[in-house]
């Protein structure tokens, strides 16, 4: 199965502030990666597809790149809105896998 | 709109049976797969197997022995069937949806099983 190492686990970020999210995938999965959001009590929403693609209705805040194995998801100036957790998702190979997650939360 | 809905029971005694129904609407289910993913409370999501829009199934290996999915296009429904239930299966069930190639990019609302005597 291919794994999905995300990074960090947590973080505390100021309103107006830029954070990036990291995934790095053990196998090669090309531009097979997205990005989803989820709030509390709530289902997973795409946000990046094909790993730098923006979903429609995203704010273009949001933005996805790639750098070999590793992909990232990038905010730009944080709204208070975007609290949450972030998975990854590889969609390249059955078992499709998530990484564990990033909780972003207001400093 | 498209939409899909998660039906089933919310409690589920251990060794027993789960069954679950995904209703969607605003697709056809011979053009799209559908997926069931799950996410144990305060967890990450895992994937646990597919609905080709053909009618072709793949499953997670870590389940493909207890788990079983199947549809009924007549009645825009695709089912899961989980056996031999235990209390780390307890979690939030999702279907989604999913273009070839593509990611899920509609979700339904998650039911919650619980495992437990």
């Amino acid at each position: 199965d291919i794994q999905m190492t995300q990074s960090p686990s947590s973080i505390s970020v100021s309103l107006g502030d830029r954070f990036t999210i990291t995934c790095r995938a053990s196998q090669d999965i090309g531009n097979y990666l997205s990005w989803y959001q989820q709030k509390p009590e709530k289902s997973p929403k795409l946000m990046i597809y094909r790993a730098t693609n923006l979903e429609d209705g995203v704010p273009s805040r949001f933005s996805g790149s790639r750098s070999g194995s590793d992909y990232s998801l990038t905010i730009n100036s944080l709204e208070s809105e975007d609290t949450g957790i972030y998975f990854c998702l590889q969609h390249k190979q059955y078992p499709y896998t998530f990484g564990a997650g990033t909780k972003l939360e207001l400093k | 709109q498209v939409q899909l809905k998660e039906s089933g029971p919310g409690l589920v005694q251990p060794s027993q049976t789960l069954s679950l129904t995904c209703t969607v609407s605003g697709f056809s289910l011979t053009s799209y797969n559908v997926h069931w993913v799950r996410q144990p409370p305060g967890k990450g999501l895992e994937w646990m197997g597919r609905m080709r829009y053909n009618g072709d199934t793949s499953y997670n290996s870590a389940l493909k022995s207890r788990l079983s999915i199947s549809r009924d296009t007549s009645k825009n429904q695709v089912f899961l069937k989980m056996n031999s239930l235990q209390t780390d299966d307890t979690g939030t069930y999702y279907c989604t949806r999913a273009e070839a190639a593509f990611p899920f990019d509609y979700w339904g609302q998650g039911v919650m099983v619980t495992v437990s005597s």
